[in-house]
């Protein structure tokens, strides 16, 4: 079974600075994606950005990017120009590319604190 | 525009007592999923559906029911609560396989 692994737990960023939030994941698939969501306060689950394991590209979304090291199984979140907003909940997660139903795995999370 | 809906946003039970957790979406999505969400722990799948009239366990089924009702509808169903189960839960669907998954607003849900 797949697993992901946030190390994190929390992190704090100055608010405009760069924050790095890892995720490692074990997998024995070459098919899968990989997902980071954020959670605010209000609880909802948005995606922030995906990545395709066959993509050697790295993903970017205005802010945000990843670096996608798939040997390593490494898949972390760079948020650029951190603001207030970007406070929350971050969930990394795997999808099988495979598997029947499809079915999400997520990491335990790391809060993100911004410092104004 | 609604998206996913859950109802309702918030419960508390009795331990003992039933429930079922409503979920549906308007987005004519194929698959639909429940998660349970506790601290430390991430999002777990409980019970998933790839398919209208398909259903699967997760990694946490026991303890919950569920239901397809129709394409757009998959209910979550506790039979006999237990503080256990106290928990954020989460109703997901998704189109097709390269797409993401589109969550609800969550269920809180307190058994005492």
């Amino acid at each position: 079974a797949q697993t992901v692994t946030q190390s994190q737990p929390e992190m704090s960023v100055q608010e405009a600075e760069t924050v790095t939030l890892s995720c490692t994941y074990d997998t024995s698939e070459s098919d899968y994606y990989l997902f980071w969501y954020k959670q605010p306060p209000s609880r909802q689950m948005i995606l922030v950005i995906r990545q395709e394991a066959y993509k050697q590209q790295n993903a970017t979304e205005n802010r945000f990017s990843v670096n996608f090291q798939k040997a390593a199984k490494s898949f972390s979140l760079k948020i650029s120009d951190s603001q207030l907003g970007d406070a929350a909940m971050y969930f990394c997660a795997y999808r099988s590319g495979v598997e029947y139903g499809n079915k999400l795995v997520f990491g335990a999370g790391t809060i993100l604190r911004v410092k104004s | 525009n609604a998206g996913v809906t859950q109802t309702p946003k918030f419960q508390v039970l009795k331990t003992g007592q039933s429930m079922t957790l409503q979920c549906a979406q308007d987005m004519n999505h194929n698959s639909m999923y429940w998660y349970r969400q506790d601290p430390g722990m991430g999002l777990r799948l409980i019970y998933y559906s790839a398919s209208e009239g398909t259903t699967d366990k997760g990694e946490v089924p026991n303890g919950y029911n569920v239901s397809r009702l129709n394409k757009r509808e998959f209910s979550l169903r506790l039979e006999s609560a237990a503080p256990s189960q106290t928990s954020v839960y989460f109703c997901a669907s998704r189109d097709r396989n390269y797409q993401p998954q589109h969550f609800g607003d969550g269920t809180r849900l307190s058994i005492l």
